[in-house]
């Protein structure tokens, strides 16, 4: 079974600094992880995924983000944080069964950005 | 290329209504998913399907039904609405072969009074 936990439900950061999402996952298989972005009366917007090529994995927006197997984290992170950044964040794991793909989202973490 | 497009954006509904959320897609994705999204959640699976003509229950399939009669479209019917069905719905897409992301819609914002 995949579970995933977001470990903030809220993180502050001031513009201009760093931002830091973390997320751990649990996976009976070798996961897919996604992190998506859902900016306010909007839709999820994908910013990066992790199918197990690179651990370090670039995505829009100058996000990024480390798989780390032996933690069992997908921490989210950007150098410099800017106003437009403020949003609520999804990290989830993908399973794929015959073709069915199960999307199991943590419970979201809202940036708020601060000038 | 207007990707996954859901009508209504908002809707209320009286208790024991019932209507239909339309959701179209113009990616030729063979699979189309249903979510909602209550608050301070994440989302969970209503229905999905994996191409015209077959459809299956999610986490959460009671009081709601689908069809899938176009590789476009895919809406979802709410019979008898009740007050627990007020949520945010997501109808996403995605192309087959591999762990590909879904594509998401703006949703549809329901309230049940």
């Amino acid at each position: 079974a995949q579970s995933v936990t977001q470990l903030d439900s809220h993180v502050s950061v001031s513009e201009g600094t760093p931002v830091l999402l973390r997320c751990n996952y649990s996976s009976s298989y070798s996961p897919s992880l996604f992190w998506y972005v859902q900016h306010p009366n909007k839709g999820l917007q994908l910013l990066l995924k992790y199918t197990s090529a690179a651990t370090l994995v670039k995505g829009i927006n100058g996000f990024e983000a480390e798989f780390k197997k032996s933690e069992t984290s997908f921490h989210l992170t950007k150098p410099s944080a800017h106003m437009s950044d403020a949003a609520e964040y999804f990290c989830v794991v993908s399973a794929l069964n015959t073709g069915f793909q199960k999307l199991v989202f943590g419970t979201g973490t809202r940036l708020l950005v601060s000038p | 290329n207007a990707g996954v497009t859901q009508t209504p954006k908002f809707r209320i509904l009286k208790i024991g209504q019932s209507m239909t959320l339309q959701c179209t897609q113009d990616m030729n994705h063979n699979y189309m998913y249903w979510y909602r999204q209550d608050p301070g959640m994440g989302l969970k699976l209503i229905y999905y399907s994996v191409g015209a003509g077959i459809t299956d229950k999610g986490e959460v399939p009671n009081g709601y039904n689908v069809s899938r009669s176009t590789t476009e479209d895919f809406p979802l019917r709410l019979e008898l609405a009740a007050p627990s069905q007020t949520s945010v719905y997501f109808c996403a897409s995605r192309p087959g072969g591999g762990n590909q992301p879904q594509h998401f819609g703006d949703g549809t914002r329901l309230s049940i009074l």
